[in-house]
């Protein structure tokens, strides 16, 4: 089944302990990308990929990383998390033939005290 | 930069009746159009797009949105709305920079 799978779907974590969302799809897809979602500011992009090794920053870039070593996986880091990243995260792939058209993970839901 | 606003947070039509969710854009060049919809406690889903061609595009699930270049608008509307379309509906636009912009998102509620 093509998908976007993201681990893990629900984190309780503390101020300044790093983490890592993994993201993963089994479309061969070039492009892949994350959101944040937040109520009344809909979806904003923090990082997107535009192949292997390529990577640059969306609207909303600041206290993340991203790596993109292989086309099939594209982790979110949070080096040190903070309450203001507390948020919905969404991780997204589509092919680059102008379509656009992006397929959306489950989500995770991360909460930072 | 470019941009998507949804001047409605809520929309409530009874089923059956026509459903109209408004999306205006701005963005430099030729834009590039989508429609997703998010059910409770789910990523994002694909709804339809336009890139070129014609202005009224169809989509899934019987919808169709309207391409209008001089009012930058592209309205999403379905003729008939049934209960299951209730949803949260995200416009999305961009241009040549690989980068989508979604709006703030549109809450859709159909009553039986």
């Amino acid at each position: 089944e093509a998908q976007v799978t993201q681990n893990p779907r629900y984190l309780i974590t503390v101020t300044g302990k790093k983490l890592t969302v993994t993201c993963s799809q089994n479309m061969n897809h070039e492009y892949m990308s994350w959101y944040r979602q937040d109520p009344g500011l809909g979806l904003r992009q923090i990082y997107y990929s535009m192949n292997v090794e390529v990577t640059d920053k969306g609207d909303v870039p600041e206290g993340y990383k991203v790596s993109r070593k292989e086309k099939r996986n594209f982790p979110l880091i949070l080096e040190s998390p903070s309450p203001n990243q507390t948020s919905l995260y969404f991780c997204a792939s589509s092919l680059w033939d102008n379509s656009y058209e992006q397929y959306f993970g489950p989500g995770t839901r991360l909460t930072v005290t | 930069a470019q941009s998507v606003a949804q001047p409605e947070d809520q929309v409530n039509v009874a089923e059956g009746n026509p459903l109209t969710v408004k999306c205006t854009y701005s963005v430099s060049g030729n834009p590039y159009l989508f429609w997703y919809v998010q059910y409770p406690n789910r990523g994002l889903q694909f709804l339809l797009k336009y890139i070129t061609g014609d202005n009224l595009v169809k989509g899934s699930y019987g919808f169709e949105a309207e391409f209008n270049k001089s009012q930058t608008s592209f309205h999403l509307k379905k003729p008939s709305a049934l209960v299951s379309d209730s949803a949260l509906y995200f416009c999305a636009v961009a241009s040549n920079d690989y980068k989508l912009s979604f709006g703030a998102g549109t809450t859709v509620t159909v009553r039986a």
